[in-house]
């Protein structure tokens, strides 16, 4: 599709669980974000790439928290060991500017929604 | 700390008057100022973006405002409609290379 697209839409995590969330950004864009949104909140930056470059990882909580983009384009966000604390859903935005999305539109996924139980 | 404010949670208004939404900000000083518009399970869509040194942006029946001394932006909405019931967030960065600050957001809801 011509959209971000993310995967899984939903996913249950048994407490202490590993999980891996999916991005597949628009075709050629540089720039990728990682966001945490919780109920009622806006969503809070966890992590930035240009291309496969790791340029921030400043907002991600805990070295639970791991995201890669060995190749420049999809992109895995890992939780190690998931808490409660961790239930969210996770958003992930691209941009075709490589410094990222302050002075352009940025595209969001429609996010993966975790629950830990 | 840096601090984003919209107004309020919620705006509840009728169907062709105008929605007007708030945006603050403290300890900030943001080069960018973003707004988009987030339906229920789904991702924030971008809506518009204005720069500190802009006063207005326009679009169709959206306006933003963008006041860097009162550290605000209002977002408007004419002539609104049930469709434009959604949630609205502002987002603001500091300079190209660094990532969106939110605030939580206002749930606006326009009844007919």
């Amino acid at each position: 599709g011509a959209g971000v697209s993310q995967s899984p839409r939903y996913k249950v995590a048994k407490r202490g669980q590993d999980v891996a969330l999916r991005c597949d950004p628009i075709s050629g864009h540089v720039s990728l974000f990682w966001y945490q949104q919780a109920l009622g909140q806006g969503p809070e930056f966890l992590t930035y790439f240009q291309n496969e470059a790791q340029l921030d990882k400043s907002g991600l909580p805990s070295d639970r928290f791991f995201a890669e983009r060995p190749e420049g384009s999809v992109s895995t966000l890992k939780i190690q060991r998931t808490q409660q604390e961790d239930s969210a859903v996770y958003l992930c935005a691209s941009s075709k500017r490589r410094f990222g999305t302050a002075n352009t539109e940025a595209f969001f996924g429609q996010g993966t929604r975790l629950t830990v139980v | 700390s840096q601090k984003i404010e919209q107004n309020s949670e919620a705006l509840n208004i009728q169907e062709g008057k105008t929605a007007t939404l708030t945006c603050n900000y403290t300890n900030y000083s943001p080069a960018y100022l973003q707004w988009y518009r987030q339906d229920p399970g789904r991702g924030p869509v971008f809506l518009l973006l204005i720069r500190e040194n802009e006063k207005e942006k326009r679009k169709e029946r959206l306006k933003v405002t963008f006041d860097t001394t009162l550290k605000q932006s209002l977002f408007h909405i004419t002539a609104s409609q049930p469709a434009d019931s959604a949630t609205y967030l502002c987002a603001l960065a500091h300079q190209a290379g660094t990532a969106l600050i939110f605030g939580k957001g206002t749930t606006l809801s326009v009844s007919s």
